[in-house]
């Protein structure tokens, strides 16, 4: 039982290039979801969906793009690097339960920097 | 929005020592989370709790709805305590919505053998 895997580990891209954060889950969660964490700030949903088919935008949702084909994965596009997404990304998911809802479970985080 | 504080933003414990970490939110929340960021960067769920009180090993946490904070206490603090803790809420509601964490901004802690 993998898990939250998450890809790559560390990134370096210049700024306009394109490129995609793979994350994974094999605990068949129905919500999955991305993050940013940058210094000095609480982490920042970027997308999330709740369902193969569903996604919805979070709250820093600007230059990325996501989609979600299976249960399984939830990719993180990046459509023309800028500086400013310079950051550490995680890859979050967890059940639907409603009211209280269950634990996240984190991927080990991506490290991306645009220069 | 909900707000999230955290306090304190850093703090050093000898060990042995108890420690108390405190979360303070601002509207109504269906659930409250507690999470450990670990120097590597990882990050993995402590609690999740509605109401009164969980405990796990050294670490408990606490919740008073009513005044909407919660604590999170380490006794017997070990230098393997050293990490960053976080509180995030999911606030009250229904829909796609209302799976959406708000997160504080952490506390570091350090614990010195």
């Amino acid at each position: 039982n993998a898990g939250v895997t998450q890809t790559p580990k560390f990134q370096v891209l210049k700024t306009g290039q394109s490129m995609t954060l793979q994350c994974a889950q094999d605990m068949n969660h129905e919500y999955m979801s991305w993050y940013r964490q940058d210094p000095g700030m609480g982490l920042r949903l970027i997308h999330y969906s709740v369902g193969a088919g569903i996604t919805d935008q979070g709250e820093v949702p600007n230059g990325y793009n996501v989609s979600r084909s299976t249960t399984e994965d939830f990719p993180l596009r990046l459509l023309s690097a800028a500086p400013s997404q310079t950051s550490v990304y995680f890859c979050a998911s967890s059940y639907t339960q409603q009211g209280t809802g269950t634990p996240l479970h984190f991927g080990n985080g991506t490290r991306l920097t645009v220069t | 929005k909900n707000e999230v504080e955290q306090s304190p933003q850093n703090l050093t414990a000898q060990e042995g020592e108890f420690i108390t970490i405190n979360c303070s939110y601002s509207v109504g929340i269906s659930a409250l989370h507690w999470l450990q960021q670990h120097p590597g960067g990882g990050i993995v769920s402590l609690f999740m709790l509605s109401s009164g009180k969980k405990k796990h090993g050294r670490l408990i946490a606490t919740i008073n709805i009513q005044e909407k904070h919660s604590s999170l206490h380490i006794t017997a603090s070990h230098p393997r305590d050293s990490a960053v803790y976080i509180c995030a809420v999911r606030s009250d509601g229904s829909g796609a919505g209302s799976y959406q964490l708000t997160f504080g901004k952490g506390t570091k802690l350090s614990v010195i053998p």
